[in-house]
């Protein structure tokens, strides 16, 4: 069972490059998500996804992009990375059947210069 | 944006002693509380999702309990381990069924031998 797992580990990019950060789970969750985590911040949600075909807002939206393609799949680009992206993205997953705690990918560290 | 707070920041205990640090939390509209631990270079693993005011979990040596009235919630380790250093994060999610979740800032537990 690989659980929820993302793509790269590590990225780095220069301002205004593009990107897709992948992340896929095989835990049959219903919704997926996309946070960011940086120091003195805590995590913050970018994007959710409640539901397959469904996509919504979080915290901090703002420069990035999602696609739910199908129950596993979940990506996040950035179009035109920017310096304030640096940071760390997890990807997680939740379900009603386990009280919707999240279950966590390994993380992407993306750092842009 | 949800007001989670949690405290102390940081924490430093010997092997073996208990500890409790505290979460605080929006009281109206409430849904769940979840409790989360975050040991270096791994990923946010759930310990707790709390959904009824007076709810006590138990995980081995870790409790918590909740109050949804006042809005707080004690993590407590007992007999605290090395291997219990990380850093507890507690969430929110705001009224939601999802796992939409507001994290606090975490309190970063290090217990010395």
């Amino acid at each position: 069972n690989a659980g929820v797992t993302q793509t790269p580990k590590f990225q780095v990019l220069k301002t205004g490059q593009s990107m897709t950060l992948q992340c896929a789970q095989d835990m049959n969750h219903n919704s997926m998500y996309w946070y960011r985590q940086d120091p003195g911040m805590g995590l913050r949600l970018i994007y959710y996804s409640a539901s397959e075909g469904t996509t919504d807002k979080g915290e901090v939206p703002n420069g990035y992009n999602v696609s739910r393609l199908n129950k596993r799949e979940f990506s996040l680009r950035l179009e035109s990375a920017a310096p304030s992206q640096t940071s760390v993205y997890f990807c997680a997953g939740s379900r009603p059947g386990q009280a919707e705690k999240l279950f966590f990918g390994s993380g992407t560290q993306l750092s842009v210069l | 944006i949800l007001n989670v707070e949690q405290s102390p920041q940081s924490l430093h205990v010997q092997e073996g002693d208990s500890t409790n640090f505290t979460c605080s939390f929006p009281s109206s509209n409430f849904y769940a509380l979840h409790w989360y631990r975050w040991e270096t270079a791994k990923s946010p693993e759930a310990l707790f999702v709390m959904t009824l005011n007076g709810d006590e979990k138990k995980k081995g040596r870790i409790s918590a309990t909740l109050n949804t009235k006042e809005g707080y919630s004690y993590l407590y380790i007992k007999g605290s381990q090395p291997e219990d250093s990380a850093t507890y994060l507690c969430a929110d999610p705001g009224g939601t069924s999802y796992g939409k979740l507001t994290f606090g800032q975490g309190t970063i537990l290090t217990v010395h031998p």
